[in-house]
């Protein structure tokens, strides 16, 4: 098993530009989510997903989106990159929702936005 | 709404000394709790978890936790502190809640080990 993988592992966007943030996991869990960390400040959550198809927004979900079209993937998409954006970005799974359930993370993607 | 605190955002012990890092959570419900330790250049990876079984929890790599409800805490140690022990720890509560769930991470401890 690969676990949760995340492309790209860095990248630089300028204002305005747009990108997508790519997250797959291949331990067939129901469960998705996207964090963002900022230094000092722990991880927020941006998105999450109960399964294909189904998404909702977590703490602080302006300025991204998301899709869930298949169990495996759950992409990340900024239409309108700002510098309070630059941020490490970690997508992770679990197989039910997180009561006990432990979450898997991604090794993130930094991204920087100038 | 609940809230994790971890108390220090740096920790310095000397190679071989306790290892204690500091978390409360506040909740008058007893929730699911987590610690999590991050290598630099990677994604969390957990260590040990709170289920309301033993309040005793012990973990991956010697460390463990425990639960005391009556001082809402769940601090994390480690007997004898090693090089590798290096890293940020962050302190996690999970509640269900009408409508879905919540996960709250504490702003982390990074643990610096000295030789």
């Amino acid at each position: 098993n690969a676990g949760v993988t995340q492309t790209p592992k860095f990248r630089i966007l300028k204002i305005g530009q747009s990108m997508t943030l790519q997250c797959t996991q291949d331990m067939n869990h129901n469960y998705m989510y996207w964090y963002r960390q900022d230094p000092g400040m722990g991880l927020k959550l941006i998105y999450y997903s109960v399964g294909a198809g189904i998404t909702d927004k977590g703490e602080v979900p302006n300025g991204y989106n998301v899709s869930r079209s298949t169990t495996e993937d759950f992409p990340l998409r900024l239409e309108l990159a700002a510098p309070s954006q630059t941020s490490v970005y970690f997508c992770a799974s679990s197989y039910s929702k997180p009561g006990e359930e432990t979450q898997y993370f991604g090794p993130g993607t930094r991204l920087l936005v100038l | 709404a609940q809230s994790v605190t971890q108390l220090g955002s740096h920790v310095s012990v000397s190679e071989g000394a306790l290892v204690l890092l500091r978390c409360n959570y506040s909740s008058s419900v007893p929730p699911y709790l987590f610690w999590y330790v991050q290598y630099p250049n990677q994604g969390l990876q957990l260590l040990l978890k709170y289920t309301s079984a033993a309040t005793l929890v012990k973990g991956i790599n010697g460390f463990e936790a425990e639960f005391k409800k009556s001082e809402t805490s769940f601090h994390l140690t480690k007997p004898s502190a090693h090089m590798s022990d290096a890293a940020e720890y962050f302190c996690a509560v999970s509640e269900s809640h009408t409508g879905g769930f919540k996960t709250i991470f504490g702003a982390g401890t990074r643990l610096f080990v000295k030789a």
